[in-house]
């Protein structure tokens, strides 16, 4: 069974930053929150991953409340390139036996 | 630095038929994980190998299968096909207790007719 809910679409002006929220209320302390993107024919992309601390990387920044009960993943700047669906994910499991348990993901739409 | 390769792209078969999937990950990495996507269940985890070992099995009947060999690449097999095998099927390779998660391949179109 999913462990996230996502909004099932978002739209977001190119060139402003999108917000896309997840809830994972029932998620454990050891579990790490994942988020992937799937654009149109291809396979997921992997964006970025964190457990309590909030992250960063090139891609994305990754906000995680303190209860650990919701994130937000930020595209700070929205192309039109960064139109996809985006899976808010847990990872349950060890570190050497573990599974993503996907939802159904937002289709974000950036739009001119 | 190749990535995940699936052959082949797009394949269509007949009801009761049995087809093969394959998957090249990346080099290094043994960790091979197959998924099925389909417009109403979204992913769905299939199976997961680590070398040449069966790991983790997700919910799907016994006609779905997979197998590994020691370069790490890894088929699938489906047997007697139903219309409702009708998916693209994912692969993604990983190292063992990498953090960053699996890269995934294109995947696989099957269309079963």
């Amino acid at each position: 069974d999913a462990k996230t809910t996502q909004p099932p679409s978002m739209d977001c002006a190119e060139g402003r930053a999108a917000n896309l929220p997840c809830n994972h209320s029932t998620i454990s302390g050891n579990e790490y929150v994942y988020w992937y993107r799937q654009i149109h024919s291809q396979g997921p992309q992997y964006i970025i991953h964190g457990l309590k601390n909030n992250e960063t990387n090139e891609m994305a920044s990754l906000i995680i409340t303190e209860d650990r009960k919701s994130s937000t993943l930020i595209l700070p700047h929205a192309t039109l390139r960064d139109t996809a669906v985006y899976y808010c994910i847990v990872r349950v499991g060890g570190q050497s036996n573990y599974q993503l348990i996907w939802g159904a993901g937002t289709k974000l739409i950036i739009k001119p | 630095k190749a990535g995940v390769t699936q052959t082949p792209r797009y394949l269509i078969k007949t009801r009761g038929q049995q087809v093969t999937l394959s998957c090249s990950p990346i080099s290094g990495h043994r960790s091979v994980s197959w998924y099925q996507q389909t417009p109403g269940q979204g992913l769905q985890f299939l199976f997961e190998y680590f070398s040449e070992t069966q790991r983790n099995k997700g919910n799907f009947p016994g006609r779905f299968s997979g197998r590994q060999f020691s370069n790490s690449r890894s088929e699938m097999n489906v047997s007697t096909l139903e219309l409702g095998d009708s998916a693209l099927y994912l692969c993604a390779s990983s190292l063992l207790g990498s953090y960053y998660g699996y890269t995934f391949g294109s995947g696989t179109r099957l269309t079963v007719v």
